[in-house]
């Protein structure tokens, strides 16, 4: 079965300082991933996927991910948190047709 | 203007009424999809259809049916609202090529008491 693991439900991080945010997964066959991010009141906006070729995929804000085949993980970072990052974000695995398995969100609160 | 746009934004209500939330889009997307969205939880996937003819259950659709009334339009129904179906919805979109994203309405909070 299909499944995402966001581990932490909660990171804090100081500004300027580098975040990751956590994401595992299992699928069989090949991986389709995605991130996105939930500011309140706002629908999730999509921030990178990733679907073939170089591990370390670039997306919007300054966002980027890598994935890891042997760790099945792809790990969302920025090498300098805003405090305007605070949010919910959401790793998702595409699989089906291209139905989204979620999942559990990760708070990311980053103080001045 | 938004490209998918859900109304309401915000409804309340008692057990026991009906319900129907609406989504539309300006995408031209053959895909549309509902999910409820729960502090913990992630996102599940309620109901989706790949085209105005197809419309397929998701994870957790007891409680809830759909229609497809044209290309642009998808409404969730809760037939009779019951306390635990408060959540905050949303509706997304996305075209045929499961590498593209999809793209997601604001979300309806739903509070039913």
């Amino acid at each position: 079965a299909q499944s995402v693991a966001q581990p932490e439900d909660q990171v804090n991080v100081a500004e300027g300082n580098p975040l990751t945010v956590k994401c595992t997964y299992s699928v069989s066959g090949n991986p389709y991933l995605f991130w996105y991010v939930q500011y309140p009141n706002r629908g999730l906006q999509f921030l990178l996927k990733y679907i073939t070729g170089d591990n370390l995929v670039k997306g919007s804000y300054g966002f980027e991910a890598e994935f890891n085949k042997s760790q099945t993980s792809f790990h969302l970072k920025k090498p300098s948190a805003l405090v305007s990052d605070s949010a919910l974000y959401f790793c998702a695995v595409s699989f089906q047709g291209g139905k989204l398995i979620f999942g559990q969100g990760t708070e990311l609160s980053v103080k001045p | 203007d938004a490209d998918v746009t859900q109304t309401p934004r915000n409804r309340i209500t008692k057990t026991g009424k009906r319900i129907m939330l609406e989504c539309s889009q300006t995408k031209g997307h053959d895909r549309m999809y509902w999910y409820r969205q729960d502090p913990g939880l992630g996102l599940r996937l309620i109901y989706y259809s790949f085209d105005v003819k197809d419309i397929n259950k998701g994870e957790i659709s007891d409680g809830y049916s759909v229609s497809r009334q044209a290309q642009a339009k998808f409404s969730l129904s809760l037939e009779s609202a019951i306390p635990n179906q408060t959540a905050l919805y949303f509706c997304a979109t996305s075209d045929e090529d499961r590498t593209q994203p999809q793209h997601f309405g604001d979300g309806t909070r739903l509070s039913i008491l």
